[in-house]
Parts: structure tokens; sequence; C-alpha cells
């Protein structure tokens, strides 16, 4: 099982919006609505921020938005704040019964 | 509060075996899955299998069956993952993470070392 693939950075200033895309196949991102993300900064426990595509777990921020198109899974975060900074991580269920980690993303406040 | 406390870190040499453990609270352990993940130094995270603790069911990575045992003890509310025929590129933190479909409580992550 390959990894998801994921930009390895995207940067935006404070107050903009970026959004970060996992591509994967119709094996996993594709046949399931089973798409996660993860915050994980350095040295520190990963984080749930969105999970089954779009839904965000009690006291996650608004301002994360997670979708998904065809094998193309996608978080965006909208009004970017320097706490912001850190690495994001999608994840999704596979054909398999296994699950796959994405590539990694790492996000500069500007 | 959910917690997950994982065992300490450890210094193995290539070829041996690791036993990491991790101890649940805060909620019936029986009834999520447990998952382990790691992250070599400089790497991603990589999703290594899965645990139900109530059926004993197992789901690994290709990449390492024949390799890891997932395992609990649900007297105890703790899960274990073995790692064995170590070698260098072993060398990583590891996470235990409840859940199924996504991963919402995660240990606070093992140092494995693996050096001659």
């Amino acid at each position: 099982q390959s990894a998801l693939t994921q930009p390895a950075s995207v940067s935006g200033s404070p107050g903009q919006s970026i959004t970060i895309s996992c591509t994967g196949t119709s094996s996993d991102v594709g046949g399931y609505n089973y798409v996660s993300w993860y915050q994980h900064h350095p040295g520190k426990v990963p984080k749930l921020i969105i999970y089954a595509v779009t839904n965000r777990p009690s006291g996650i921020s608004n301002r994360f938005s997670g979708s998904k198109s065809g094998n193309t899974a996608s978080l965006t975060i909208s009004g970017l704040q320097a706490e912001d900074e850190s690495d994001y991580y999608c994840s999704s269920y596979t054909s398999s019964f296994t699950y796959v980690f994405g590539t990694g993303t790492k996000v500069t406040v500007l | 509060q959910v917690q997950l406390v994982q065992s300490g870190a450890e210094v193995r040499k290539p070829g041996a075996s690791v036993k990491v453990s991790c101890r649940a609270s805060g909620y019936t352990f029986t009834t999520y899955d447990i998952n382990w993940v790691r992250q070599a130094p400089g790497q991603g995270l990589e999703w290594m299998g899965w645990m139900n603790p109530n059926s004993g069911n197992t789901g690994y990575a290709q990449k390492f069956r024949g390799r890891v045992a997932m395992t609990s003890n649900s007297s105890t509310s703790t899960a274990y993952m073995e790692l064995t025929i170590l070698r260098s590129e072993d060398t990583a933190e590891y996470f235990c993470a409840r859940g199924l479909f996504a991963f919402d409580s995660w240990g606070q992550g093992t140092l494995i070392t693996v050096s001659s």
C-alpha cells in the first residue's frame, strides 16, 4: 500500500485560506468516506481535526474543513493563524481492511 | 477523560525484539480498536496495524506482516505491540491510537532506538 500523495509544503499569510490535497486511488480515498486529517506539531502527539471526510471533532475550530472529489481529498484552513503552522497528514481506510497515511504537508504561515 | 499511556523508551540491538505497551483509561477498553503508528526521524506518519480488544482480531500493514504482533489484556486495559527482527530502519517514535476509521486519542509515544 503506497502512501497517499500530499504536497510537501503549503504556505499562506495570516487571514488567508489554504488547501492541502491528498490523492489516493479508488481502493482507498475514492472508495470510502473514511478520510481523516491530523495536525502534528513536531515533538507533540498528532491531533485529529477532520474525520469521515467532512466532520470536525468537538473542540476543533470551524476554520478547518474537509471535502473529497473522486480519489482526492482536501483540507482547507481558512483565516490562517500563526498557531496553524504545523505538519498535516491525511489518512484513509483501504480495501485491504487497513489504513494508509499521506506523505505529510508542512504548513508555513508567512 | 480518555488517556493512553505508553511504556518508556527502549534501546535494542539489530535482530532483537521489542514490546511496547499502551494502557487505556477513561473509556471501555473493549469498545474501540487500538492502532499503532510510527514516525521515523525526519519521516512522516506510518500506519502499522490495528487490533480489536474485544475479538482479538488484527490487521497489519503488508510491510510488517510476519514481524509484528498486536495483542491486548482486557483485565488491565492494556494493548501491546511487539516488533521482531529489528533493524536500524525501525528506529522511530511509536504511537498507539484509539479508533475505527479515525484515530481520536493518541498515546504520548515511545521512542525505540535500534543500534549496535
